[in-house]
């Protein structure tokens, strides 16, 4: 089967630019999850979608960051304005029961 | 609150050496526990989990975890390494819901 897709890959922006991320999960997953991978550290959630709804975001900052998954299938990521400190990798994973997580290959930021 | 500490942030190792990477971790409920593997430029892959039954959990590539309740620890280990194990692990603790609390990462660097 395929895996959890997103793009893009790479991106640079200036601070105080708006950037979105793409994430298609597998196939039949219903749970779909944002991390953010700051360097030297583990990912840290920003959101859990259950289809379409949220079921966490606790830790998304919600003044820049938002988040929708709007027909349950795949979610968009978006930052506006960037700040140096969103510099990351930014995971996307999906799963079907609450446990076992499948990841993508992540998006790279880089804020300038 | 859940919460996980891995113990060493760089671990080098001679080919063939033993290996164990260690992971501990803080709840107040039953947990699953996990640890997922991210080799360079690629994203995080599951390389074994404890959900419940037997504490002594193994993975294909011959890496093994026990989940010990008493000293909340789920260690990684590896009687033998190979070059190709070089790579980042994540130790990662799951209380319900999917929601995952991940530590900062074991660099495993494997040296001829």
């Amino acid at each position: 089967e395929a895996g959890v897709a997103q793009s893009p890959r790479y991106k640079i922006i200036e601070k105080r630019q708006s950037v979105a991320f793409w994430c298609n999960p597998i196939s039949g997953h219903a749970t779909l999850y944002w991390y953010q991978q700051i360097l030297g550290q583990g990912p840290k959630l920003l959101i859990q979608f259950q289809n379409n709804g949220v079921v966490d975001d606790s830790q998304l900052p919600k003044d820049r960051f938002s988040a929708e998954r709007l027909k349950g299938v795949d979610s968009t990521l978006k930052i506006q304005p960037a700040k140096l400190e969103d510099s990351a990798v930014y995971l996307c994973a999906s799963s079907l029961e609450q446990s076992e997580q499948y990841f993508g290959p992540g998006t790279r930021l880089t804020v300038t | 609150a859940q919460s996980v500490t891995q113990l060493d942030s760089q671990v080098p190792v001679f080919e063939e050496a033993p290996v164990e990477l260690r992971c501990n971790y803080s709840s107040s409920v039953s947990v699953y526990l996990f640890w997922y593997v991210q080799y360079p430029n690629q994203g995080l892959q599951l390389l074994l989990k404890y959900l419940s039954g037997s504490t002594l959990v193994e993975s294909i590539n011959g890496f093994e975890a026990e989940f010990n309740k008493s000293q909340t620890s789920f260690h990684l280990r590896k009687p033998s390494v190979h070059i190709s194990d070089t790579a980042e692990y994540f130790c990662a603790v799951s209380e319900s819901a999917g929601k995952s609390t991940f530590g900062d990462g074991t660099t495993l660097t494997v040296k001829p």
